[in-house]
């Protein structure tokens, strides 16, 4: 069972340029959930999905975006990358409620640095 | 706005001993709260989950505490092992339907 999956796991981009984190996962699981986490920081919520089809904002949405056409895929876009951007990427997910009931099941993250 | 707190940010033990990690939060309205893992370069794995109506949970070696009416947790490890090296992350349930709002975490390290 691979769980949650992210590609790709290091990425350097440019100001400016713009490109998709990938996250998939086998475990047939309808909450899916994106994080940031800077360095010595908490992690954030940019966006979650609650099942294919359904996406909401976290609490730092800006600068991102995402789609759920399936149950399995869960991507994050990133348009214009800002230095702010800078940070470690997390995916996740639960079955079958939310995190006020359920563990969530993280990915191994991906590095980006925006430069 | 919900805020946690962990202390202390860094921690070092010599392996054999038991040890207590800290989480606070400013609003008691939680649904739960959960206490995951961190190892470098790689993702959380979560370790226990207290639903807010439980008091405690246990689980092997671990054992965490939830006092909600004075906003603090407690994570207990008992017989550190080297193995135990990571950074613990208390989180809490309870604003909108997706988010956990995290504290920066606590990085224990267990010395041989």
């Amino acid at each position: 069972n691979a769980g949650v999956t992210q590609t790709p796991k290091f990425r350097i981009l440019k100001i400016g340029q713009s490109m998709t984190l990938q996250c998939t996962q086998d475990m047939n699981h309808n909450y899916m959930y994106w994080y940031r986490q800077d360095p010595g920081m908490g992690l954030k919520l940019i966006y979650y999905s609650v099942g294919a089809g359904i996406t909401d904002k976290g609490e730092v949405p800006n600068g991102y975006n995402v789609s759920r056409s399936t149950t399995e895929d869960f991507p994050l876009r990133l348009e214009l990358a800002a230095p702010s951007q800078t940070s470690v990427y997390f995916c996740a997910s639960s079955y079958p409620a939310g995190p006020n009931d359920e563990k969530l099941f993280f990915g191994s993250g991906t590095q980006l640095s925006v430069l | 706005k919900q805020e946690v707190t962990q202390i202390p940010a860094a921690l070092s033990v010599p392996e054999g001993e038991n040890l207590v990690l800290n989480c606070s939060f400013t609003d008691s309205a939680i649904y739960n709260l959960q206490w995951f893992r961190q190892d470098p370069g790689k993702g959380l794995t979560s370790l226990l989950l207290i639903q807010s109506s439980q008091r405690e949970q246990t689980s092997g070696r671990l054992n965490a505490s939830l006092d909600k009416s004075s906003g603090r947790s407690t994570l207990y490890i008992a017989a550190s092992q080297p193995g135990d090296s990571a950074t613990y992350l208390c989180a809490v349930g309870g604003g909108s339907q997706g988010n956990l709002i995290f504290g920066k975490g606590t990085k224990l390290s267990v010395k041989p």
